[in-house]
């Protein structure tokens, strides 16, 4: 099975600074790497799929990069609504299945 | 653009087994382009896939659950199902339903609390 680590699992910045949340797969993933913003008491909703591509409607400050082990998730302008758990989720097609990274707790400072 | 609604318990024994649907509206759940999938959140933690279906029928599950698990669909009413067994208190999370486009979780449910307690 493939193992993803994210990190930092928290973090405090404050608005206006640039965020970065690393994610590690244990093996090759290539580009099959999406992250996800989850609100208190909310479902999950995707931002980036196949590791960088920005989701329709999602704020431009929002990006990733990466391929294969090693994957980031960055906002460029970190703003009050941004408060929320990052996680991300990898796809592995054999056999088909999915596994979230341990998600990054993100506050206001 | 898709909606998803989990009902079902929100209180079940130890030992017995979970049951949960996911009612689709705003397409078909024969459609081609989706898979149908269970996510679970226990309380203060992470996400877990739980597993998913194809409107064929063809199952994919995580290899943690799989023993334990079950995901059907209904195509008659537009929903899948999930049936999860000898549940434990390790089981009490918030089980999301969503649509998956292959790579991605496109459309999720509210989600539902289901507590594991006698």
């Amino acid at each position: 099975d493939i193992q993803m680590t994210q990190s930092p699992s928290s973090l405090s910045a404050s608005v206006g600074d640039r965020v970065t949340i690393t994610c590690q797969a244990s093996q090759d993933i290539s580009n099959y790497l999406n992250w996800y913003q989850q609100k208190p008491g909310k479902a999950p909703k995707l931002l980036i799929y196949d590791a960088s591509n920005l989701e329709t409607g999602v704020p431009s400050r929002f990006s990733g990069s990466g391929s294969g082990t090693d994957f980031t998730f960055t906002i460029s302008s970190l703003q009050p609504e941004d408060i929320a758990t990052y996680y991300c989720q990898q796809y592995d097609n054999l056999p088909p299945g999915y596994t979230f990274g341990q998600g990054t707790k993100l506050e206001i400072k | 653009q898709l909606q998803l609604q989990e009902s079902g318990p929100g209180l079940v024994k130890p030992s017995e087994t979970l049951s949960l649907t996911c009612t689709v509206s705003g397409g078909s759940i024969s459609s081609s382009s989706y898979y149908w999938g269970w996510i679970r959140q226990p309380p203060g933690k992470g996400l877990e896939w739980i597993g998913s279906i194809y409107y064929s029928g063809s199952t994919y599950y995580n290899p943690s659950l799989k023993s334990r698990v079950t995901i059907s669909v209904d195509t008659s009413k537009n929903q899948f199902s999930l049936k999860l067994s000898s549940v434990t208190a390790a089981d009490t999370a918030v089980y999301y339903c969503a649509s998956s486009s292959g790579r991605t979780f496109d459309y999720w449910g509210q989600g539902t609390l289901v507590t594991v307690s006698s």
